[in-house]
């Protein structure tokens, strides 16, 4: 089975601190991705990753940033957290695979709360 | 017990009932849909899916039917059982790639025992 771990299932920070949500997956994945999921708003896609030191962004990138050094892990950074980044954070990972959608698999979520 | 697109978000039923989940999309280019369930606390989890050129797949008690006519895709869920109980998710890919997939807001559904 593929799994998608988050270091964090729930983390509170201070307005202005830098925060830090990581991401590991085991099944040799070459894409991921961070979503924010909020009420009323769905996922919305923040940055993805189709390969190690590459990265792409999503449809809400402003105040975040990534990193990819590894393939198994991909790190969502706030560079300086405000309350509007209070949400549930979610990684997923993908296989290309041709032919077929590239289905994505879920970390089970970070909630950030933002002080 | 049936929900009717994205206006009415919550749907309960029976336990041992089928329950209907709606979804309308909105971009007729879409190749391929997906059926997510997440669970309280929980990431998504992949349910199921259908391709552009098919108007039904069946897996294990669930059935995903796909109205392209109207944009409209359903998830059936035969006997529900209160381990169905979560917040159900349709995505759709505008083509083959990662990066095109987008989520509608969800139904929640609850079992009643």
């Amino acid at each position: 089975d593929v799994k998608v771990t988050q270091s964090s299932r729930y983390l509170v920070k201070r307005t202005g601190e830098k925060v830090f949500l990581e991401c590991v997956q085991d099944m040799d994945h070459e894409n991921m991705f961070w979503y924010r999921q909020d009420p009323g708003l769905g996922l919305r896609l923040i940055y993805f990753s189709y390969d190690v030191k590459m990265k792409e962004k999503g449809d809400i990138p402003e105040g975040y940033s990534v990193s990819r050094e590894k393939k198994e892990r991909f790190s969502l950074i706030l560079e300086s957290a405000s309350t509007n980044q209070t949400s549930m954070y979610l990684c997923a990972s993908s296989l290309p695979t041709s032919g077929r959608p590239d289905t994505q698999y879920f970390g089970p979520g970070t909630r950030l709360t933002v002080l | 017990g049936e929900s009717v697109g994205l206006h009415l978000p919550t749907l309960s039923v029976q336990e041992g009932d089928n329950s209907i989940i709606n979804c309308a999309y909105s971009n007729s280019a879409s190749d391929y849909f997906i059926w997510y369930k997440q669970e309280s606390g929980k990431g998504p989890q992949f349910i199921i899916d259908i391709r552009s050129n098919m108007d039904k797949r069946q897996g294990q008690r669930v059935t995903v039917l796909l109205n392209k006519t109207v944009k409209h895709l359903s998830l059936q869920i035969a006997a529900t059982q209160p381990g169905d109980s979560a917040v159900y998710f349709c995505a759709e890919i505008a083509q083959t790639g990662a990066n095109n997939l987008f989520f509608g807001t969800g139904t929640r559904l609850t079992v009643i025992p």
